[in-house]
């Protein structure tokens, strides 16, 4: 049975740092990973999609990699700013199904 | 991507009541999910909601509790039924999008649900 989880389950970093979230999964045989920023009250929004063949994805601030072999993916935030606050979510896809199994989630608070 | 409204956005309802979500989406759509976040919790998937048949339903969740219609491509609901206050979640929506081999997830803005 497949489990994600992030480290750390919270963080709080001053404006300006660049920081990383991690993801680790217990079964490499996934199909593709997302991550998701969810704020309070709010659905997910997806910020990035890594395929199972890509090594990483990046947009704009944002940086995701993938290694399957070690079942780890990372996010990284360059130049964090306030409106980057919010929990953010990794998520496997099994397979074409579109199932995804979400992580446990990291509460990032980025301080003025 | 694909537009998802989802009502209610909030509710709170009494216990052994039951309460069904609406989840709209603004164009057709092969597969829709349903998933429920508890309080500080992660998402867990409740069921694949599958047009003209039957949903599938994963481990720890029943047809009972939980039915789904899915009556077309754009819509399908989630019933909540007979609430206790461990059933205080967000429910969200969702549906895939894209060719094989590039899926992305889609979710609506939730329904959040505080059974007293």
């Amino acid at each position: 049975k497949q489990e994600v989880t992030q480290i750390p389950a919270a963080l709080s970093v001053p404006e300006g740092e660049n920081l990383v979230l991690n993801c680790s999964f217990t079964d490499s045989a996934i199909y593709n990973l997302q991550w998701f920023r969810q704020d309070p009250g709010k659905g997910l929004t997806s910020l990035l999609l890594i395929q199972s063949s890509q090594r990483e994805q990046t947009s704009g601030r944002l940086n995701a990699s993938l290694d399957k072999s070690s079942g780890r993916s990372t996010l990284y935030i360059a130049a964090s700013q306030p409106g980057d606050s919010a929990t953010y979510l990794c998520a496997v896809g099994g397979g074409a199904t579109n199932k995804l199994i979400f992580g446990t989630g990291t509460l990032l608070a980025v301080q003025p | 991507s694909a537009v998802i409204s989802q009502k209610p956005s909030r509710d709170i309802c009494q216990r052994g009541t039951s309460l069904t979500i609406q989840c709209q989406v603004d164009s057709q759509v092969t597969m829709m999910f349903w998933y429920r976040q508890q309080p500080g919790q992660s998402l867990t998937l409740i069921a694949t909601a599958n047009q003209g048949s039957e949903a599938t339903y994963e481990s720890g969740f029943v047809i009972d509790k939980f039915p789904i219609s899915r009556p077309n491509l754009t819509f399908s609901t989630l019933t909540v039924s007979n609430m206790s206050p461990e059933d205080s979640s967000i429910y969200l929506c969702s549906v895939g999008a894209g060719e094989s081999g590039a899926n992305v997830l889609t979710f609506g803005a939730g329904s959040r649900l505080t059974v007293l």
